[in-house]
């Protein structure tokens, strides 16, 4: 059983620039959260969609958007990057929400 | 709000020995679940056991176990024969069952655990 893909694994963008990153869950799973993790901020939680609607949202500015398609993938795109919006960008998908199960993550340097 | 707080920002231990890594959290609710979940340097966060709030046995998953106490909101990693691929970043995470809280897992700061040979 394939786990939780993401991709790119390694991202370099330049400030004002947006990005997009992606994230196919399990086969099976409906549940896609998103999280940033940060050495100073730790792991934060972006927001969690289900069966293509936003359930649930953390505390992000608006740059910070996601969407789910009708086979579960998920994007979440930043736009107007800043220095601090580097990070490594977590994805897990989960069949019920008894455990979550995560990607290798997407590391972005914004330059 | 919920808070997760590991005390430990660092731990080492002998291969073969045993180590247990501390996890409090802070909240009101009654219906939730707690998690440890690694982090080697691979990056990929691993599920490494999981307890839901209203079971009292703590759960086993072969060389980990937890000591989870309710009231005193605590829920501890013990790992037993320690083993060089334990060595990773360990985290304690907390997630509200039910209600609107959908995928939002709380996560501590993080453990990082060395064993040596």
């Amino acid at each position: 059983k394939a786990g939780v893909t993401q991709t790119p694994r390694y991202l370099i963008k330049t400030r004002g620039q947006q990005v997009t990153l992606s994230c196919s869950p399990i086969s099976g799973h409906r549940s896609v959260s998103w999280y940033q993790q940060t050495p100073g901020q730790g792991l934060q939680f972006l927001f969690e969609y289900f069966s293509e609607t936003q359930r649930n949202k953390g505390n992000f500015p608006g740059r910070f958007s996601g969407r789910q398609f009708s086979n579960s993938r998920s994007e979440m795109n930043v736009s107007t990057l800043e220095l601090g919006d580097s990070a490594l960008y977590l994805c897990a998908s989960s069949f019920t929400a008894y455990g979550y199960t995560f990607g290798s993550g997407t590391r972005l340097t914004v330059v | 709000a919920q808070t997760v707080t590991q005390s430990q920002p660092e731990m080492s231990v002998q291969e073969a020995e045993t180590v247990t890594l501390s996890c409090t959290y802070d909240t009101s609710e009654s219906n939730y679940y707690l998690f440890w979940y690694k982090q080697p340097p691979s990056r990929q966060m691993i599920l490494v056991i999981r307890q839901e709030a209203y079971k009292q046995q703590n759960a086993t998953e072969n060389r980990f176990s937890v000591n989870f106490q309710k009231a005193a909101k605590s829920f501890s990693l013990k790992i037993s024969d320690s083993q060089l691929g334990d060595t990773a970043m360990y985290f304690c995470a907390f997630m509200i069952a039910g209600g609107t809280s959908y995928g939002k897992l709380t996560f501590g700061q993080g453990t990082i655990l060395t064993v040596h040979p």
